[in-house]
């Protein structure tokens, strides 16, 4: 199993610009979450989803959009990056049977 | 409303010392799970332990140890004979019933062991 995979790894954005960053799990997880995480701050919840098509919103949702169509893939969407953005990206997931969350590798995003 | 404070923001101890982080958490549930994560210099999240409100009884995995007390709403984590490899950032975090659902987060305790 690769267990939860993040592309890309890097991305730098200009302003303004828009983006996807993929998430994908192979455990057959229900939860999934988008989180991001800044210097001194922790991990921010931004968007979740407990299944397919159900998504909704965490502490940090503004600037970013989520939709889940497959129980696999859970992507993040910046609909206008602006340098509040740029941060390190973390896709998690769960199964109903063990509660933890299983984290990517991660993106680390920089908006110019 | 959910909460959890780790008010230790760097800690530096010189090899085979033992260590004690702290987190403190707030939540009105009475159905919760506690966790602790670790987060090397490069950069992924290891999950180490996950613990119910229920279940109040310590843990011990090797050098690792976890003190959970509902009364002072505490779940601590200790290293015994700290090594250079546990340099990290270490996040506890709680999260409702609902499995997998809403993760709070403390701000971590960056753990640095001097050889």
């Amino acid at each position: 199993n690769a267990g939860v995979t993040q592309t890309p790894k890097f991305q730098v954005l200009k302003t303004g610009q828009s983006m996807t960053l993929q998430c994908a799990q192979d455990m057959n997880h229900e939860y999934m979450s988008w989180y991001r995480q800044d210097p001194g701050m922790g991990l921010r919840l931004i968007h979740y989803s407990v299944g397919a098509g159900i998504t909704d919103q965490g502490e940090v949702p503004n600037g970013y959009n989520v939709s889940r169509s497959t129980t696999e893939d859970f992507p993040l969407r910046l609909l206008s990056a602006a340098p509040s953005q740029t941060s390190v990206y973390f896709c998690a997931s769960s199964g109903t049977e063990a509660y933890e969350q299983y984290f990517g590798p991660g993106t680390r995003l920089t908006v110019t | 409303a959910q909460k959890v404070t780790q008010a230790q923001t760097e800690i530096s101890v010189v090899e085979k010392e033992d260590v004690t982080l702290d987190c403190v958490y707030e939540t009105r549930d009475t159905t919760y799970y506690l966790f602790w994560y670790k987060q090397p210099p490069s950069g992924e999240l290891v999950f180490l332990i996950r613990r119910n409100s229920f279940d109040e009884q310590n843990e011990i995995s090797g050098r690792y140890s976890w003190n959970f007390q509902k009364s002072t709403s505490s779940f601590n984590f200790t290293i015994t004979a700290s090594q250079v490899v546990d340099s990290a950032v270490y996040f506890c975090a709680l999260s409702e019933a609902f499995p997998g659902n809403q993760f709070y987060f403390g701000t971590g305790t960056s753990l640095t062991v001097i050889p």
